[in-house]
């Protein structure tokens, strides 16, 4: 069974600060590692989607990267911002089709 | 605008008292899925449907009942509602679920409480 483990479970950083969250899984039979934002009581906003066959994705501030061999996917944010202030999800797409699996997520909280 | 419709977004009811909570998609989304959250344990996926008419379950089904007969709706039916179902509920619909490229895209979320 496919498990997702985020760590560390919260991080407290200064404003401009560069900071990597960590996601590992321990089946490499997945589809894509999808990374999402979740402010308090909200719903669930893309970040970025990997394929199983890509190595990394960009957008703005924001760079993920897979290692699907050893089941792992990092999300580095540039130059935090308050406003980054939220939890952040990671989550397999597994290969027996419809299966997601979630991670428990990274709270981060972005001191101005 | 694209995207994922809940309802209700917010249900107290009370034990035993059927209900359905609907989820709706004008992406003409192919894979649709619900899922929990709870504190501590997260995200859990309940049933997805991988195209009308075809549904499975996924870790935490019992309780719960699903049906797909038009693409867009993918209703949640409690027919017994328990106290242990009081969670945050979220829909979620991606193209296909046999791609590695669809992004999964997720409703506002639906808050029930049992009592």
């Amino acid at each position: 069974k496919q498990e997702v483990t985020q760590i560390p479970a919260a991080l407290s950083v200064p404003e401009g600060e560069n900071l990597v969250l960590n996601c590992s899984f321990t089946d490499s039979a997945i589809y894509n590692l999808q990374w999402f934002r979740q402010d308090p009581g909200k719903g669930l906003t893309s970040l970025l989607l990997i394929q199983s066959s890509q190595r990394e994705q960009t957008s703005g501030r924001l760079n993920a990267s897979l290692d699907k061999s050893s089941g792992r996917s990092t999300l580095y944010i540039a130059a935090s911002q308050p406003g980054d202030s939220a939890t952040y999800l990671c989550a397999v797409r597994n290969t027996n089709a419809g299966k997601s699996t979630f991670g428990d997520g990274t709270t981060l909280t972005v001191k101005p | 605008e694209a995207q994922v419709t809940q309802n209700p977004r917010y249900l107290i009811t009370v034990t035993g008292k059927k209900l359905t909570v609907t989820c709706s998609q004008n992406m003409n989304h192919e894979y649709m899925s619900w899922y929990r959250q709870d504190p501590g344990l997260g995200l859990r996926q309940i049933y997805y449907s991988m195209n009308v008419e075809v549904t499975d379950k996924g870790d935490v089904p019992e309780g719960y009942k699903v049906s797909r007969k038009e693409k867009r709706n993918f209703p949640l039916i409690l027919e017994s509602p328990s106290p242990n179902q009081t969670s945050l509920y979220f829909c979620a619909s991606s193209l296909s679920g046999f791609s590695g490229a669809n992004v999964l895209t997720f409703g506002a979320g639906s808050r029930l409480t049992v009592l």
